[in-house]
């Protein structure tokens, strides 16, 4: 049963770097073909990719938010870390966690993480 | 950053059908498979279709999608008051990097 769940602070000041951890089970991230992304969504808005990391390393970002953002794995910890840089208040919102399979869709989904961007 | 485009809303009775059509560009759409996404009100997002037309296991067969150039519909027969939702298609986009784009969403709503 494969489950994924983020988890970091729940509200961080402009200008700050948010952190956000999604530590999975049930796969192995350094498994052939299978990876690890992350996708927000502010209150009452669409959903938006930000970033996804594969089992061979290679990584894409959001073209808009590619100079704020680094995913890192650790493999051994079966965790996908996000780094977001220079936070506004824009970027609150929901954070979810996804598993990818093929580089293709998203087939899990972790519960989400709501971050408040305030001071 | 490019988007794909839905309609905001779409509405009809229980039992009928609706369809959510969802369009974009040949660097997307056009040249890669389409997801859909089911998002329930206060809930994560859950996968409804994939590659364009095939189903998770447990998803019913009155939700079916379709790809035609460079758009793609989903389609809800018998409708019930539990679809009401808002959906969203995605897809891989190739233009500069390579990066997911989701659609603006729709609300389904079950009169």
């Amino acid at each position: 049963q494969i489950t994924l769940k983020e988890s970091g602070p729940t509200l961080v000041r402009p200008a700050q770097t948010l952190t956000l951890t999604c530590t999975f089970s049930g796969f192995s991230l350094s498994t052939s073909g299978l990876g690890v992304g992350w996708i927000r969504q502010p209150p009452g808005k669409a959903l938006e990719w930000l970033a996804i990391i594969y089992w061979d390393d290679d990584k894409r970002y959001s073209p808009s938010l590619k100079s704020r953002l680094t995913i890192t794995r650790d493999t051994s910890k079966s965790q996908v870390v996000l780094t977001m840089t220079n936070m506004d208040p824009v970027d609150t919102g929901t954070y979810y966690c996804v598993h990818s399979r093929l580089e293709r869709h998203f087939d899990y989904w972790g519960q989400g993480t709501l971050v408040t961007v305030s001071s | 950053q490019s988007v794909l485009t839905q309609p905001p809303s779409v509405s009809a009775a229980p039992g009928q059908k609706v369809t959510i059509s969802c369009s974009a560009s040949s660097s997307n759409i056009g040249n890669n498979y389409v997801s859909w996404y089911q998002q329930l009100p206060g809930t994560a997002p859950k996968l409804l279709i994939y590659e364009n037309n095939r189903r998770p296991s447990g998803i019913p067969d009155r939700f079916s999608g379709s790809k035609s150039g460079t758009s793609a519909t989903l389609a809800i027969t018998g409708l019930q008051t539990g679809d009401e939702a808002d959906y969203y298609c995605g897809t891989w986009d190739n233009s500069l990097s390579a990066h997911y784009v989701f659609g603006t969403g729709t609300k389904v709503i079950v009169l």
